[in-house]
């Protein structure tokens, strides 16, 4: 198993420009969400997903997309890139809700936005 | 606001010796915490996940304890290594859903030989 995979590892974007940061987990789990990382401070989520075809808002959702079209597959898009984006992100999945299960983190995708 | 805080902040310790992370929460209610680990440049990793009826609880060399009394948490790491210079991460769950978890900011530990 490839566990949780993220693409790309690094990214820098302009101010204004759209992209997606790809997700995959091979391990048939129905839970997956998205995460940034900003210094000092905690994991934040963004947007979740209990299973194909059904996301959900997290704390800070504002500025991004998501969408679940197969069990393996949670891209996020972000739709005009802000200065306040730049963070590190994360990818995470569980077998169910993330509050019991275990739950698996991808290694990251480190974006900057100029 | 539910919030996870971590004691201390930072931490340097030389190879060989104990340390103890502290994590206070007050997310309510409780269904359980975990401590995760992250490696510089790499995603977060489980090490323990304890509810409510769990108080202790072991993964090799690292201890975990909770007292949802007093809604304090401790990770103790005995005889460190190198390698466990890293992150630690305190989270904790109101309920087995999966769109409440709770992070704390971290301990950054460095073990030096």
């Amino acid at each position: 198993n490839a566990g949780v995979t993220q693409t790309p590892k690094f990214q820098v974007l302009k101010t204004g420009q759209s992209m997606t940061l790809q997700c995959a987990q091979d391990m048939n789990h129905e839970y997956m969400s998205w995460y940034r990382q900003d210094p000092g401070m905690g994991l934040r989520l963004i947007h979740y997903s209990v299973g194909a075809g059904i996301t959900d808002q997290g704390e800070v959702p504002n500025g991004y997309n998501v969408s679940r079209s197969t069990t393996e597959d949670f891209p996020l898009r972000l739709l005009s890139a802000a200065p306040s984006q730049t963070s590190v992100y994360f990818c995470a999945s569980s077998l169910f809700g993330q509050g019991k299960y275990e739950q698996y983190f991808g290694p990251g995708t480190r974006l900057t936005v100029t | 606001k539910n919030q996870v805080e971590q004691s201390p902040q930072s931490l340097i310790i030389l190879e060989g010796k104990n340390c103890t992370l502290q994590c206070n929460y007050t997310v309510s209610p409780f269904s359980n915490l975990r401590w995760y680990k992250q490696d510089t440049g790499r995603g977060p990793v489980s090490l323990t996940i304890m509810t409510f009826s769990e108080n202790t609880k072991s993964n090799g060399r690292y201890t975990a304890t909770l007292d949802a009394d007093t809604k304090q948490s401790s990770l103790h790491i005995t005889a460190s290594q190198l390698s466990d210079s890293a992150s630690y991460i305190c989270v904790v769950s109101p309920n087995n859903a999966g769109n409440m978890l709770t992070f704390g900011g971290g301990t950054r530990l460095m073990v030096k030989p």
